[in-house]
């Protein structure tokens, strides 16, 4: 089965504080994605990557950046973490090719991010 | 711009009831669809997808959905709702035919079961 595995399930962070949202993927996917998930609202998308060290803006990038050195690996960073983006934060991971072509998303479990 | 909408934000439902959760979108082209799950405190699964052909699709867990293009939707379907069903199901377009991956998702509905 696909693991896609989020670092930290609940993190608490100060205003101000830089944050680092870590997600790992084992079926060497190409693409990875954060998505911002805020009740009524449902996921938006942040940012996405089809490769490594490719980077594409979501939805609702702004306040973020993300880093991609290695294909397993996606991290979202907050640069200087602000009240409005607590938030659950979800990670996924999709093959471009084969049986799980296009969009055929694994999720991690999310982490649930309270900025005070 | 494309878009997913769900209508019903909240919908209960007696235990072996029928369920229909709708889904309408916005896309110039036959697009990508999907159905996803989210059991409390988890992360999504994918329920059922549609790429083409066979309009009426199986997933998962007993629930089917069919993609019917005259009304831009994709509605979910279960003949019988078992307790463990109470979730939040999203309905998500995959843009571009797909080819970058990424989704668009509507907002979601919540299920509830009653006993």
């Amino acid at each position: 089965d696909v693991k896609v595995t989020q670092s930290s399930r609940y993190l608490v962070k100060r205003t101000g504080e830089k944050v680092f949202l870590e997600c790992v993927q084992d079926m060497d996917h190409e693409n990875m994605f954060w998505y911002r998930q805020d009740p009524g609202l449902g996921l938006r998308l942040i940012y996405f990557s089809y490769d490594v060290k490719m980077k594409e803006k979501g939805d609702i990038p702004e306040g973020y950046s993300v880093s991609r050195e290695k294909k397993e690996r996606f991290s979202l960073i907050l640069e200087s973490a602000s009240t409005n983006q607590t938030s659950m934060y979800l990670c996924a991971s999709s093959s471009s090719s084969g049986s799980d072509y296009a969009g055929k998303a694994f999720f991690g479990q999310g982490t649930r991010l309270t900025v005070v | 711009a494309q878009s997913v909408t769900q209508p019903d934000i909240h919908i209960t439902v007696s235990e072996g009831a029928s369920l229909e959760l709708r889904c309408n979108y916005s896309y110039g082209a036959t697009p990508y669809l999907f159905w996803y799950v989210q059991s409390p405190g988890q992360g999504l699964q994918l329920l059922l997808k549609y790429f083409s052909g066979d309009t009426l699709v199986q997933g998962i867990k007993g629930f089917e959905a069919e993609f019917k293009r005259s009304q831009s939707s994709f509605n979910l379907r279960k003949p019988s709702v078992h307790w463990s069903d109470a979730a939040e199901y999203f309905c998500a377009v995959a843009p571009y035919g797909g080819s970058q991956g990424n989704l668009i998702f509507g907002k979601g509905t919540k299920l509830s079961v009653k006993p």
